[in-house]
């Protein structure tokens, strides 16, 4: 099974800020026919279902706003948020999809 | 627009059986991979169990292969899962979601159902 190792488990962010998270995953997402990696990344805001926000690593889901940003590739992976909003305030999970399915434990953006 | 509604919840007993419905609607659903996914109380998010556009190919997680079944009816556009010989640890939000056009990530979510094992 591919585990999937999200950091760090919760950030206190200010509205403005800059903000990555990392996912890493225990074996490689690459699939070298297609050169894609099979990742995703979702949003959950508290009391809603999950929201896509990125996949094959980097593509961004239509109408998901531009400062989300996802890169990497093989085992290491980041979701950037260039200029957190009040808004963004959520747990973020990544997802593997290249082995059946397997998402990482999580990490909450909190206000600072 | 894009909905699942999720049904079939509620409160059972350890070792029985209970079975949700997910209603599909604004998409051909008989051309689209489904899935059920749970989140416990307070925790992440847990794949439990996939099937593919004509039911060809099903999958399921370690922790509900063998008890858990899941089906669907494409005429009437709906997702089944089946659950039987339920532990508390079964307890958690149960989603209904969709593959993705392109790949196996999940697009849309529904708002999800709560399955509650206790005596």
């Amino acid at each position: 099974d591919i585990v999937m190792t999200q950091t760090p488990s919760s950030q206190a962010v200010s509205a403005g800020e800059k903000v990555t998270m990392s996912c890493k995953s225990s074996q490689s997402l690459l699939y070298n026919e297609n050169k894609k990696n099979y990742l995703a990344w979702y949003q959950q805001k508290p009391g809603q279902s999950p929201k896509l926000l990125i996949y094959w690593a980097s593509t961004r889901e239509s109408g998901v706003p531009d400062r989300f940003i996802g890169s990497g590739s093989g085992t290491d992976f980041t979701l950037t948020i260039s200029s957190v909003q009040a808004e963004d305030l959520a747990v973020y999970y990544c997802q593997q999809y290249y082995n059946l399915n397997t998402f990482g434990a999580g990490t909450k953006l909190e206000l600072k | 627009e894009v909905q699942l509604v999720e049904s079939g919840g509620g409160l059972v007993q350890p070792g029985r059986s209970l079975k949700l419905s997910c209603l599909a609607s604004g998409f051909t659903f008989s051309n689209y991979g489904m899935n059920w996914i749970r989140q416990a109380p307070g925790k992440g998010l847990e794949w439990v169990a996939s099937i593919s556009s004509s039911s060809s190919y099903i999958y399921y997680a370690d922790t509900v292969k063998g008890r858990f079944t899941i089906s669907r009816d494409n005429a009437k556009n709906t997702l089944y899962l089946q659950m039987t010989s339920l532990r508390s640890e079964d307890t958690a939000l149960y989603y209904c979601a969709r593959h993705g056009k392109r790949g196996n990530y999940f697009d849309y979510w529904g708002q999800g159902v709560m399955v509650t094992v206790s005596s």
